[in-house]
């Protein structure tokens, strides 16, 4: 059964950071990797989805690397600003199958 | 156009109420979902819906009653809901095919008293 961690669970930095973000998956045999953004009380917003033969994705101060046979993602965010104040989530599609395993999320915080 | 749309918000009602969510999209996606979020955990998949046919329901009590009444329309009819059934309930479509990305609405909140 797929298992989808997300490290640090809690992340608090001061504007103008640059943070990583970490997901890991137990069973590399994934379609692809999506990373969302999720606002409290509110619904995901899709960042970025990597395919299975990609490396990585850039949209914006947003980046996210994918090393399959390792089971790793990172989400990497530049110059970060207090309104990416958010919990991110990670999920995985498996081979053959149209659903999503997600992790926990992180919440990270920016502050002013 | 990229957005999912559910209504209500917000909705309050008694173990014995009958009510319905809805979910509505005009991307042209032949997949849809449900989704039910817990405070502070991931989503957990309740149903998909593939070309309006339910494709997977994930044990979910029959209490909770999907229908996919055409491509762009998915409604959840809810029944006799007991308080931990209280939660925020996202809908998703995505096109059809396994490597697609998923889009979610902003979801309902409900609350059983």
């Amino acid at each position: 059964k797929q298992e989808v961690t997300q490290i640090p669970a809690a992340l608090s930095v001061p504007e103008g950071e640059n943070l990583v973000l970490n997901c890991s998956f137990t069973d590399s045999a994934i379609y692809n990797l999506q990373w969302f953004r999720q606002d409290p009380g509110k619904g995901l917003t899709s960042l970025l989805l990597i395919q299975s033969s990609q490396r990585e994705q850039t949209s914006g101060r947003l980046n996210a690397s994918l090393d399959k046979s390792s089971g790793r993602s990172t989400l990497y965010i530049a110059a970060s600003q207090p309104g990416d104040s958010a919990t991110y989530l990670c999920a995985v599609r498996p081979n053959g199958y149209s659903t999503l395993t997600f992790g926990k999320g992180t919440m990270l915080l920016v502050s002013p | 156009d990229t957005e999912v749309t559910q209504t209500p918000k917000h909705l309050v009602m008694g173990m014995t109420n009958k009510k319905s969510l809805k979910c509505e999209q005009h991307m042209g996606h032949r997949a849809m979902y449900w989704y039910k979020q817990k405070a502070k955990k991931p989503p957990e998949l309740m149903f998909v819906y593939s070309y309006e046919k339910l494709s997977i329901n994930e044990s979910v009590p029959s209490r909770f009653s999907p229908e996919c009444p055409n491509s762009s329309l998915l409604n959840l009819h809810l029944h006799a809901l007991q308080p931990e059934d209280s939660a925020l309930y996202l809908c998703a479509s995505s096109r059809q095919g396994v490597s697609y990305e998923q889009y979610f609405g902003p979801g309902t909140r409900l609350t059983v008293t």
